[in-house]
């Protein structure tokens, strides 16, 4: 089945500073790739996705980038603020599947 | 929409007891997931629904655990007999299956479960 690698595991940042955390994907037939963000005592929420057939999607702070080639994709979060402190996971789905795989999150801490 | 709602959202119970766990999609959603999340384990699914239907439930650990959907707008999950390896946060997420722009699926708050 599909298995998916998310680093790092914990990451700290200055305020204003960008943010990277990368996941790669072992299934070729996967192509769709969400990523979540889960507060404290709440679920995951999606705060942005991308399919296959594009390379980036950006919205206003955050974007994702994704290479098929070597199966890995990336969420960038720039200007970085204390509210973007959380946990993100990372996630893959198979083309026409409806089971998500998730990596094993990345807790961010963003110092005032 | 009021969101997928979850119930109870913090149950303590003893070991050996039932332990029943409750989601309401969001109305018009036709796929439903039960989700189990562990620090050691991260986030596991532990069985999905399209149409009321179970499709996969590869993820339930053992014979304890079961889980229905008796309809559109419900579905339990139980846990009998528990045991203190049961405690997590369960979350219960869903879908529309089909059309543009239908990928998301979306979370409920989650139950905390503590099993003494």
């Amino acid at each position: 089945g599909e298995n998916v690698e998310q680093h790092p595991s914990t990451l700290s940042v200055q305020e204003g500073d960008s943010a990277v955390i990368k996941c790669t994907y072992s299934d070729s037939a996967s192509n769709y790739f969400p990523w979540y963000k889960q507060e404290l005592g709440k679920g995951p929420q999606l705060i942005i996705d991308i399919r296959s057939n594009v390379g980036e999607k950006k919205d206003q702070r955050i974007a994702v980038t994704l290479n098929k080639t070597a199966k890995h994709f990336s969420l960038h979060i720039t200007e970085t603020q204390p509210e973007d402190s959380a946990v993100y996971f990372c996630a893959a789905r198979k083309a026409a599947g409806n089971k998500l795989t998730f990596g094993g999150g990345t807790r961010v801490l963003v110092k005032p | 929409d009021a969101g997928v709602i979850q119930s109870p959202r913090h149950e303590v119970t003893e070991m050996g007891q039932e332990v029943t766990l409750r989601c309401k999609p969001i109305s018009g959603h036709n796929s439903l997931f039960w989700y189990r999340q562990t620090m050691m384990r991260g986030l596991e699914l532990l069985i999905y629904f399209n149409n009321n239907v179970p499709i996969d439930d590869s993820g339930m650990p053992e014979d304890r655990f079961s889980a229905k959907m008796p309809n559109a707008s419900f579905s339990t999950l139980k846990i009998q007999p528990s045991e203190p390896r049961d405690s997590a946060v369960y979350f219960c997420a869903s879908r529309r299956l089909g059309g543009f722009g239908t990928d998301t699926q979306y979370f409920g708050p989650g139950t905390r479960l503590t099993v003494l």
